[in-house]
């Protein structure tokens, strides 16, 4: 099983929809983050928290909200999705003071 | 946390050095340089990282200038299955801030 998973890898939804983005780890890391990449583009931070009780604004946040539910369980919401929020979206783990990250597999967002 | 500028593009022949540059003349004392790769649109996956030593472990190896203004990162015999975007990003020692990415080398290793 992998160490990151992300649920679900591919989902179409329409404008004005929520949806929720969900990612577990099993690695035990305090450190979990949400990414977004769009096409030719590198990834962009759009939250990261430290801990249960940390929440934080990455690069492009608005139009997103986070919940960490526990130390291994880091949702991203989009509370009405738009078209040019389609993108491929990544969720990451790492430990404190650690010297890397893991990624998930990626979940594919279209909105319609 | 320091920029960094790479090519935007490389091809390397199957069996060759890949030598993917990256410059990151803004880096400050306390600031390490991380590579990762990733493949088509899978995860981006850990490769390596140093201070100011050159580092190499089972996947490649990081020059870093003695400067530390730039640094190359060498897969020694590249195959097929290293074709992939390459990311080189500077980030502090206390590992207290997210990796930041920008636009990476795709390497492209040609048969």
């Amino acid at each position: 099983d992998a160490d990151v998973t992300q649920t679900p890898r591919n989902r179409i939804t329409k404008t004005g929809k929520r949806i929720m983005l969900e990612c577990s780890q099993t690695k035990g890391h305090d450190r979990m983050y949400w990414y977004r990449q769009d096409p030719g583009l590198g990834l962009r931070l759009i939250y990261y928290s430290f801990d249960v009780k940390d929440i934080n604004k990455g690069e492009i946040s608005d139009g997103y909200s986070v919940s960490r539910q526990a130390q291994a369980k880091f949702s991203l919401s989009l509370e009405s999705a738009i078209p040019n929020q389609t993108a491929l979206y990544f969720c990451a783990t790492s430990a404190a003071g650690g010297d890397r990250a893991f990624f998930g597999q990626g979940t594919r967002l279209t909105v319609v | 946390d320091a920029k960094t500028t790479q090519p935007p593009s490389m091809d390397c022949a199957e069996g060759r050095a890949a030598n993917l540059p990256c410059n990151h003349s803004t880096i400050s004392g306390n600031e390490y340089v991380y590579w990762y790769r990733q493949i088509h649109s899978q995860g981006p996956q850990y490769i390596i990282h140093g201070l100011k030593n050159n580092e190499t472990n089972e996947m490649a190896s990081l020059i870093i200038t003695e400067d530390r203004k730039s640094s190359t990162l060498i897969l020694p015999h590249a195959t097929l299955r290293d074709t992939a975007v390459y990311y080189c990003i500077v980030r502090g020692g206390s590992g207290n801030t997210p990796l930041v990415f920008g636009k990476g080398t795709r390497l492209s290793v040609i048969a």
